[in-house]
């Protein structure tokens, strides 16, 4: 089994801040990560997949990097909407999501 | 546009079997690379999958509760059935089906709530 182990687990934050979410895999696996977004009492959205490709009509502001065991998601400036929980999901192999990242309002 | 959506019971008791019905439009099962997963999330916890099927019919489980769990298909009722047998308490959660293609699950049902009570 591959862990995915997100970091912090919360986070609190301002409307334009800069935030930064980390996912680390417990082996390699490449390129194979995808980030989702749930709002609360929503079901979850694909953000990124294959670490770091925008998914259709997601905006820029949201960018994705990293590869084999170390990944980020980076909100560039923090919009009220984006206040939500995130989850990476690796393609690889079980179980294939983390923990999540709740982003909250300070 | 892809739309999915749950049906089934809200509560169940403990020890029973429960059923849930994916109920999608907007593509076919029968699609080479295609397939329908079901993912759960207890109250204020993390997602958990639990299983998939692909238009071939390939079916993959979560290997801690593939004892319990049963995927099929209806292609013809563009229907995906997931079945859970001896419900406990802990399985009280929001149930999604979700659209998959190359494993990535795009887009997500609405979700229903189950609840495990006596």
């Amino acid at each position: 089994d591959i862990q995915l182990t997100q970091s912090p687990s919360f986070l609190s934050a301002s409307v334009g801040d800069r935030v930064t979410i980390t996912c680390r895999a417990s082996q390699g696996i490449s390129s194979y990560l995808a980030w989702y977004q749930q709002k609360p009492g929503k079901a979850p959205k694909l953000l990124i997949y294959a670490a770091s490709t925008l998914q259709s009509g997601v905006p820029s502001r949201f960018s994705g990097s990293g590869s084999g065991t170390e990944f980020t998601l980076t909100i560039s400036s923090l919009q009220p909407e984006d206040f939500a929980t995130y989850y990476c999901q690796q393609l690889n192999s079980y179980p294939p999501f983390g923990g999540g990242t709740k982003v909250e309002i300070k | 546009q892809i739309t999915l959506k749950e049906s089934g019971p809200t509560l169940v008791k403990p020890t029973q079997t429960l059923t849930l019905t994916c109920t999608f439009s907007g593509f076919s099962l029968s699609t080479s690379g295609v397939g329908v997963g079901w993912i759960r999330q207890p109250p204020g916890k993390a997602l958990e999958w639990l299983a998939l099927i692909y238009w071939d019919d390939d079916k993959r489980y979560s290997p801690s509760l593939k004892s319990r769990l049963t995927i099929t298909k209806d292609t013809s009722k563009n229907q995906v059935v997931l079945t859970m047998t001896n419900m406990d308490p802990v399985d009280t959660a929001t149930y999604y089906c979700a659209h998959s293609a190359t494993l990535l699950y795009d887009p997500w049902g609405q979700g229903t709530l189950v609840t495990v009570s006596s």
